[in-house]
């Protein structure tokens, strides 16, 4: 079954805490998104990396950091840093079509208790 | 700066009246937008792109530069429409989208 997954569906955080949310794709696709949306504000960029080994912050990036070790992974960490957690987190990824498609995940509804 | 200004939050009409859902956008250059569009319990998903001049379930989508617009056009709707839309502007060379804050689409039977 071929697209993007992300894990885990639902993640309840204590404050102060760590978190790691999982984007996994097995579309090739070089370059990969997170997003963090929010009622009534749309989706924001959070990172973004267009190969292996090199990312770039988005317009959020502050409490979030990520890695880009595989082609196909590109998890985020949520850490205590980041003032209000609690939201929708979209992974996606960039299509080799002329189009500039994004693919996106399921998405994890992350909350901080 | 760049931006996207979507003015409506809930757009509600009844099955088979037209649709019309409002994007604005503020970008220095040509433009080049689309439409997502995310259905209840599914994953947001491309509806449509203005480079391809194209019609997706009876959507099309209309680039306007005078205006600095794309809105989204449907003449009949239908209940199977109802989701969450949101209009995007493709920014700089890396390709990230810049989302509108997303209009709900209510059609009511």
């Amino acid at each position: 079954d071929g697209g993007i997954t992300q894990s885990p569906k639902y993640l309840f955080r204590k404050e102060g805490q760590n978190v790691t949310l999982s984007c996994e794709q097995n579309l090739n696709h070089d370059a990969m998104y997170w997003y963090r949306q929010d009622p009534g504000q749309g989706l924001r960029l959070i990172y973004y990396s267009q190969i292996v080994n090199d990312f770039q912050k988005g317009d959020i990036a502050e409490g979030y950091s990520v890695s880009r070790e595989k082609k196909e992974s590109f998890p985020l960490t949520v850490t205590s840093a980041q003032k209000n957690p609690t939201a929708f987190y979209l992974c996606a990824s960039l299509g080799q079509g002329p189009y500039n498609e994004q693919f996106f995940g399921p998405g994890t509804r992350l909350t901080v208790l | 700066a760049q931006r996207v200004t979507q003015p409506e939050k809930l757009l509600s009409v009844f099955k088979g009246a037209p649709v019309e859902l409002k994007c604005n956008y503020s970008y220095s250059g040509s433009p080049e937008l689309f439409w997502y569009v995310q259905y209840s319990r599914q994953r947001l998903q491309l509806l449509l792109r203005h480079i391809s001049r194209e019609s997706i379930k009876g959507f099309t989508a209309d680039l306007n530069k005078g205006e600095t617009s794309f809105h989204l056009k449907k003449p009949f709707a239908q209940e199977e429409d109802s989701a969450m839309y949101y209009c995007a502007l493709l920014s700089g060379g890396y390709n990230k989208l810049i989302f509108g804050a997303g209009t709900r689409l209510a059609v009511h039977p």
